[in-house]
Order: C-alpha cells, then sequence, then structure tokens
C-alpha cells in the first residue's frame, strides 16, 4: 500500500462552522505534512509531524489545529476560517522525519476546502 | 536560504515535441533535487531525483541531470506526449531536510494533439 489517503475530498463550510480534515497512511512513514496549495501556486507547508511530534509549525493562524493520533493519522481541525482560507489541502508522508528526512513524500489528492 | 527558480508557463508543445523546463537553485551544502508532478484534480507525484552532483533521474521518459557547476537541473524529455499535460515542480531538500522541501513556482505544460 503506497497511498496516502485524504478525506473528504471536498468541503464546503461556514466561517463559523468547525470541520476536520483527515489523512491516512500504512507505509510505516513517520513523517506527516500538511501543506496548502492556492490555484496556479505551489504548495505552502502548513505543519509536519515528525515521530508524532510537531516539529514545524510555519506560522499558520490558530484557526488551523493539527493533531497527530497515532504514526498513521494526521487531522487538521478547521474553525471560524475565513474565505481566503480556501484551497486545496494536501497531506503528505515520508519515511524519516527531521534530520534524516530524503525528500521523497507521499501526497494525497487533497480535500478541496471551499469557505463561504 | 534556499530557493528554486523555474520558468513558469503556460508551456504549450505539440505531440512528439522535444521538453525542456530550466530549473536553478541556491541552497547551502548539498541538496537533493526532485521533479514532481501534478496532474488535474491530483496531488504530487515525485517524477525523479537526483542525490549528488551528475547524477541523473530519470522516469516514465523524462530525465534531469544534477549540475553542481551550474546549479541547474532541468528536465527534459524527447517525445511529449498529451498525457503528459500537468504542473511540474522542481524541489529541493538540503540540510537532512528537516525543514522540509523547497518547491519552484511550478511550469504548467500543455501538451496539443
Amino acid at each position: 500500500d503506497t497511498e496516502v489517503t485524504q478525506t473528504p475530498k471536498h468541503l464546503v463550510m461556514g466561517m463559523t462552522n468547525k470541520k476536520s480534515l483527515k489523512c491516512e497512511q500504512h507505509m510505516g512513514h513517520r513523517a506527516m505534512y500538511w501543506y496548502k496549495q492556492k490555484a496556479k501556486k505551489p504548495p505552502e507547508l502548513m505543519f509536519v509531524y515528525s515521530y508524532e511530534k510537531l516539529s514545524i509549525n510555519e506560522s499558520v493562524p490558530s484557526r488551523f489545529s493539527p493533531e497527530c493520533p497515532n504514526s498513521s493519522l494526521l487531522n487538521l481541525h478547521l474553525h471560524a476560517l475565513q474565505p481566503e482560507d480556501s484551497a486545496l489541502y494536501l497531506c503528505a508522508s515520508s519515511q524519516y522525519g527531521g534530520g534524516s528526512n530524503t525528500g521523497e513524500l507521499f501526497f494525497g489528492e487533497g480535500s478541496r476546502l471551499t469557505v463561504l | 536560504g534556499d530557493s528554486v527558480t523555474q520558468m513558469e508557463g503556460p508551456v504549450t508543445l505539440s505531440e512528439e515535441a522535444f521538453l525542456t523546463i530550466n530549473c536553478t537553485y541556491t541552497a547551502t551544502g548539498y541538496p537533493s533535487l526532485f521533479w514532481y508532478v501534478q496532474y488535474p484534480g491530483e496531488g504530487l507525484q515525485l517524477l525523479l531525483k537526483a542525490t549528488k552532483a551528475d547524477d541523473k533521474g530519470s522516469n516514465k521518459g523524462f530525465e534531469a541531470t544534477y549540475r553542481k557547476e551550474t546549479t541547474s537541473f532541468h528536465l527534459e524529455k524527447g517525445s511529449v506526449q498529451v498525457s503528459d499535460s500537468a504542473v511540474y515542480f522542481c524541489a529541493l531538500v538540503s540540510g537532512g531536510g528537516a525543514d522540509g522541501l523547497t518547491f519552484g513556482k511550478g511550469t504548467h505544460l500543455i501538451i496539443q494533439p
């Protein structure tokens, strides 16, 4: 199994809603990532979990809250989002984290979020 | 800090044409270099990689050579197909990768039949 699975594929939410994005991998990878991608732009790194600990938070607003319940699962909790947060949210994993990251990331297909 | 510069496009070619997408980088130390591809409506996939100078990465008819002297990693394919239409991202990781990948802005490639 070489897949990273993201759910839901599409999400529409209002600015007062609370929702979550989910990501799962069963490759035994020890690092997991959240990226945000706007149309026609490269992915922007949001968070990195390395060995189930948050190792990078790229100054992301607190309305985005990551969670890593175990080494296979990664969640992104969303609350009080703004319309400008509408984007494709990509989850990725890599075999090793921290200083051993080889740069080979496996990406999911993404969750397309629309904030009304 | 690290950076990657690539032509943004869109690049429009006819089927069976030769493809070059230029990529240059700035990095401390000895980075590993990558090309990722994103097909419409999908996430990114690793296309090829090179981890040291003069290495050539290849996959699906695409090739790129790690040129340290010119800090470049240009992507080439001899004969493109309509199915190669996608966005191509050049990327690097350095310093053990603790900070994740640094991406270029992406090149949108359109292949016409």
